[in-house]
């Protein structure tokens, strides 16, 4: 079992739609930061969390630390925000696969 | 633009070769980290380097050794390379020396392709 599992592996919306993006891990962290791949391959830190939850424009993350699980919702989705999402957590920076989105207009 | 810099930002060599990823952190940022991103393995954290100094270590090869010099530039020499070495190599940045614990800055990649 991997350390650090996403779901779901590939996510197709359509425009407008509210996307929910999940992450669970095993190992004890300090932190957990979602990170977003655009198709060009270039990576953006969306938010970096330790407890509660974090807002920043359309994008909303949130972190259960009994649990150990996180997730990343997107509201109104665009095309634009079409990238690959990937959740990474612990002192050591373990990575999940991380979620393919494709939004459609 | 994160304003993490690297280079270049194509290279292509053969196998057995030795190459060198250059990476420039953001104004003010301490800490720098290389990352790997092959298609088979996803992303994979190699090394930290804090204020000049290895911090964090991850799953980095024999054959690979990075260093960080006193302007705070780092470089990720690569030997002996493999066809399996071709990857995108990330640089990221961050403020303080937590390996997980800051916010990290990614830069644009290199993609290093063994022929």
């Amino acid at each position: 079992k991997n350390e650090v599992e996403q779901s779901p592996q590939n996510l197709t919306a359509q425009e407008g739609e509210f996307i929910t993006i999940n992450c669970s891990y095993s190992v004890g962290i300090s932190a957990l930061h979602w990170l977003q791949q655009h198709p060009g391959g270039g990576i953006v830190s969306l938010f970096m969390l330790s407890s509660g939850k974090k807002k920043h424009g359309r994008l909303i993350a949130t972190i259960n630390i009994q649990e150990k699980h996180s997730s990343l919702h997107i509201t109104a989705s665009h095309p634009r925000d079409s990238a690959v999402y990937i959740c990474a957590v612990g002192d050591d920076m373990r990575f999940g696969a991380g979620t393919r989105l494709t939004v459609k207009p | 633009d994160s304003g993490v810099t690297q280079t270049p930002k194509h290279l292509i060599t053969a196998t057995g070769q030795r190459v060198t990823l250059r990476c420039s952190p953001r104004s003010g940022d301490l800490s720098v980290y290389w990352y790997q991103q092959s298609l088979d393995q996803g992303l994979q954290f190699l090394i930290q380097y804090y204020n000049g100094e290895e911090r964090a270590k991850g799953n980095i090869l024999e054959r690979f050794s990075a260093q960080q010099f006193p302007d705070l530039h780092s470089e990720l020499n690569l030997s002996s390379l493999e066809l399996g070495d071709s990857a995108l190599y990330f640089c990221a940045s961050s403020v303080g020396p937590g390996t997980g614990s800051y916010e990290q800055y990614f830069g644009p990649g290199t993609r290093l392709t063994v022929t």
